[in-house]
């Protein structure tokens, strides 16, 4: 069965300084790979996800990622934090492109002025 | 609203009650997951609908947890004698299709006491 750490539970980034949050996750294939963000009061949100092709993926927010298969990693990026980004992000995996995912335990994300 | 609705937003039941979680989909989706999320983690898949099947219910953990869709468009997740490892915040999420983006609703925080 697949499974997905996130080996950070809490980071602190300065607002305007740059973010990168790690995913690794166990498959004996390539996955298909998602980063959601979860704020308080509102339901999870899909920042993007990559299937195939360009290893590098543009999401929303102004968030990226990398796929890397020979680290079997999905870091998340973000150049400039804004404090809006303070939240709690989930990385996921699902085996069969469908929405049967299967989450890491998340990252939360403080954002000082 | 045009966003998946979940109701109640809070359900507070004594150990050994029933509950019903409802949840709304985005009208036209005909993929319907539930997902639950105990505290400080991640979700936990629960169960699949494609229309008004379930197509994959291998994320309920035993037989006291159920979840109906009648009509393919609400569905309601039942749990039966309720045990306080049960409370957590169950999140519901519709896709148009089984392969594209899942929306995500804001979920029911059961608490069992």
């Amino acid at each position: 069965a697949q499974s997905v750490t996130q080996p950070d539970i809490h980071i602190t980034v300065s607002e305007g300084a740059s973010l990168e949050l790690r995913c690794n996750y166990s498959y004996g294939a390539t996955p298909y790979l998602f980063w959601y963000v979860q704020s308080p009061g509102q339901g999870l949100q899909l920042l993007l996800k990559y299937f195939s092709g360009d290893t590098l993926v543009q999401g929303i927010k102004g968030f990226e990622a990398e796929f890397k298969r020979s680290q079997s990693s999905f870091n998340l990026r973000k150049p400039s934090v804004h404090w809006s980004d303070a939240a709690e992000y989930f990385c996921a995996v699902d085996v069969a492109a469908g929405n049967k995912l299967t989450f890491g335990g998340g990252t939360r994300v403080l954002v000082k002025p | 609203g045009a966003g998946v609705s979940q109701t109640p937003s809070n359900k507070v039941t004594e150990k050994g009650k029933y509950v019903e979680l409802r949840c709304d989909p985005i009208s036209g989706h005909t993929a319907l997951y539930w997902y639950r999320q105990s505290l400080g983690q991640g979700p936990e898949f629960l169960i699949y609908f494609q229309g008004t099947g379930a197509a994959d219910d291998s994320g309920l953990p035993n037989d006291r947890f159920f979840a109906v869709r009648p009509e393919g468009s609400v569905s309601t997740l039942k749990i039966q004698r309720t045990e306080r490892g049960d409370s957590a915040v169950y999140l519901c999420a519709s896709s148009r299709t089984e392969y594209t983006e899942a929306f995500f609703g804001q979920g029911t925080r059961l608490t069992v006491v």
